[in-house]
């Protein structure tokens, strides 16, 4: 079985912090992880993958997040928070073979609030 | 390119009624996602077809609900008869392969309000 699990269902930073969200995983196969972000009343648009290349991987909107195997991590990290980022983000796993093959688990998602 | 295509945006409808929900997917995409999002559950994966057959629908939740894909550019989700609880934004998703590595792209979603 799979699972991921998102620290902090809210995490608010002011304009021009770091942005920390983060992402847990269980996976018994080598995992492909994925965050997306979804602003209101849309649908999920990818940030950024980890499928075994790099383990820091850089995705759109100057996000970035690391792979880490011994701590199954995948946090996502942003230098300085705008206001469009504000958003909810959710961290996704694909069990790369298996009976999950194919198929992403979600993580219950992270409500980025930026203050001004 | 369009991006997936879903329909309506919004419905309402009353309990009891029949209820279908439609995606266009991404040409050339081979495998496609329908997912239900609410407060409560978060992201539910219902079905996935690869090359227009269902492939894994163990996350349908009863009989209630159905899904077709008749062909590489359509696929419908069905809830007949419909019930408040059923209430919730229903994503359409697409991907190139089955095994997800390029992502999925999602619709923009139906919001299904059952009264």
């Amino acid at each position: 079985a799979q699972s991921v699990t998102q620290l902090g269902s809210h995490v608010s930073v002011s304009e021009g912090a770091l942005v920390l969200l983060r992402c847990n995983y269980s996976s018994s196969v080598p995992p492909y992880l994925f965050w997306y972000v979804q602003y209101p009343n849309q649908g999920l648009q990818l940030l950024l993958k980890y499928t075994s290349a790099a383990t820091l991987v850089k995705g759109i909107n100057g996000f970035e997040a690391e792979f880490k195997k011994s701590e199954t991590s995948f946090h996502l990290t942003k230098p300085s928070a705008h206001m469009s980022d504000a958003a909810e983000y959710f961290c996704a796993l694909n069990g790369a073979g298996g009976t999950s093959y194919g198929k992403l688990t979600f993580g219950q998602g992270t409500i980025l609030t930026v203050h001004p | 390119d369009a991006g997936v295509i879903q329909s309506p945006r919004h419905e309402v409808t009353e309990m009891g009624q029949e209820v279908t929900l439609r995606c266009k997917p991404i040409s050339g995409h081979n495998s496609l996602f329908w997912y239900r999002q609410t407060m409560m559950r978060g992201l539910e994966l219902l079905i996935y077809f690869n090359n227009n057959v269902p492939i894994d629908d163990s996350g349908m939740p009863e009989d209630r609900f159905s899904a077709k894909m008749p062909n590489a550019s359509f696929s419908t989700l069905k809830i007949q008869p419909s019930e408040p609880r059923d209430s919730a934004v229903y994503f359409c998703a697409s991907s190139p392969q089955v095994d997800g590595v390029s992502g999925y792209t999602f619709g923009s979603g139906t919001r299904l309000t059952v009264v």
